[in-house]
């Protein structure tokens, strides 16, 4: 059974970098995609991009300036960076398993509980 | 503003059968299988339909899922008050090599 647990600071201040971690558990990081998906106040569920082990990412093109998704095997992690934080970025973040058409089209099956992240300063 | 369209709510008593909409294009839905997610109150979304009628190990029959061109639906029979939750659609976009894009959800609610 595939767990993510993400985790990170819970108050970024303006202008500054937001970095979350999402810890894999119950199976391999180095068999799918893994995609980061927030989810603003009160709001629909917004796409961040997504890391393949092999090192290919693919990003939201309103995002795509400011992020960056990468994965450590050795510790079976993936990671989120997103730059230039607004009160915009004020959401829960989620990481997910990714089995697009690129893999083999299971969808977003296996999500973390989400981490609230407030823009503040 | 979603790229998926989804009406903002919908309701129905317990026992009824109820659906939601979801509209799309060529590069998302028209060429692409669709996905359903359940997200109850406080919790992470859940996938419920995957492939457009397909339903993941532990999901009632109650729930299924249709595709018709660029517009699919999600269908829920014999409601039940557990049901109520917000349900998002979503679709691999083919356009900008490829990106995950959703609907803006519906919020079901059980009368």
């Amino acid at each position: 059974q595939v767990r993510l647990q993400e985790s990170g600071p819970g108050l970024v201040k303006p202008s500054e970098t937001l970095s979350l971690t999402c810890t894999v558990s119950g199976g391999s990081i180095s068999t799918y995609y893994w995609s980061w998906i927030r989810q603003p106040p009160g709001k629909g569920l917004e796409w961040i991009g997504y890391f393949y082990y092999s090192g290919s990412t693919n990003y939201n093109p309103s995002l795509k300036s400011r992020v960056t998704i990468s994965v450590d095997t050795s510790k079976n992690q993936v990671s989120l960076r997103l730059s230039s934080v607004t009160a915009a970025d004020t959401a829960v973040y989620y990481c997910a398993r990714d089995r697009s058409p690129l893999y083999d089209n299971y969808g977003l099956d296996v999500w973390g509980q989400g981490t609230t992240v407030t823009v503040s300063s | 503003q979603s790229v998926l369209t989804q009406p903002p709510s919908a309701s129905g008593t317990p026992g009824q059968r109820v659906t939601i909409s979801c509209s799309g294009s060529s590069s998302n839905i028209g060429s692409n299988y669709v996905y359903w997610y359940q997200q109850l109150p406080g919790t992470a979304p859940k996938l419920l339909i995957y492939k457009n009628n397909q339903r993941p190990s532990g999901v009632p029959d109650r729930f299924s899922g249709s595709k018709s061109g660029t517009s699919a639906s999600l269908a829920i029979s014999g409601l039940r008050s557990e049901d109520e939750a917000d349900y998002y659609c979503a679709a691999w976009d083919d356009s900008l090599s490829g990106v995950w894009v959703f609907g803006g959800g519906t919020k079901l609610t059980v009368l």
